[in-house]
């Protein structure tokens, strides 16, 4: 497509839930990121993926928390066991690697609104 | 938790007057980067600064790779109401594991017609 695309904006769950947060990058995109932002701060990296296997997952806060990209396109980031703290708006973004990653940024999407109640 | 030191966290100007904003690391870093983010949505990149001592515009933006490679700053000449939002610097060190951006707090502009 012809940005990043994340479904849905808005997620209002339970403590206790499980959810899950779907990107769609751009086409030919072979990197993507995902990221936390909490109100009124910056974005916090989670993970990473080159391709279908995440290459850095340090930023997972816990083991609640998983991502998959089985086709080296889409991919759904799934929280278990939801808690209120984890209430934020989740950022994917998606890149060429290397020289165009490098040279231009990440393209970000419009986020997921996750409001844990 | 981030590394970047932001500042100032807010400011609130009248239209056509000139904004500047600053970023601190404790750690150097390879790239600088300038985004801009709008209400209900992700960061756009404004402005991206490849090395040391590199000084780059975009229109009214003018933004600078600190020569310590810890720091940068961003300038916006001549405000006006749509530059309201809030301005995030991140830097990036490129390796192999990947393009992890890491993130300041943001300054939130805010522009008085």
């Amino acid at each position: 497509g012809a940005g990043v695309s994340q479904t849905p904006s808005n997620k209002v769950t339970e403590k206790g839930k499980y959810v899950e947060l779907r990107c769609d990058p751009i086409s030919g995109h072979t990197a993507l990121y995902w990221y936390r932002q909490s109100l009124g701060q910056g974005p916090e990296f989670l993970i990473y993926f080159q391709g279908t296997g995440a290459a850095d997952d340090s930023g997972l806060p816990n083991d609640r928390f998983f991502a998959v990209r089985p086709e080296g396109s889409v991919s759904t980031l799934k929280i278990q066991r939801t808690e209120r703290g984890d209430s934020a708006v989740y950022l994917c973004a998606s890149s060429l690697i290397g020289y165009g990653a490098r040279r231009y940024g990440y393209t970000f999407g419009s986020g997921t609104r996750l409001t844990v109640v | 938790g981030q590394q970047l030191n932001q500042s100032p966290q807010s400011m609130f100007i009248q239209e056509g007057e000139d904004v500047s904003m600053n970023c601190t690391s404790s750690s150097i870093f390879n790239t600088w980067l300038w985004y801009k983010q709008d209400p209900g949505e992700g960061p756009v990149l404004l402005i991206a600064l490849y090395k040391a001592g590199e000084l780059t515009s975009n229109g009214r933006l003018t933004a600078q790779f600190g020569t310590t490679r810890k720091d940068s700053f961003l300038n916006i000449s001549a405000s006006i109401p749509s530059d309201v939002g809030i301005y995030f610097c991140a830097g990036l060190l490129n390796n192999n594991a990947g393009n992890m951006l890491t993130f300041g707090g943001g300054t939130r502009l805010m522009v008085k017609p």
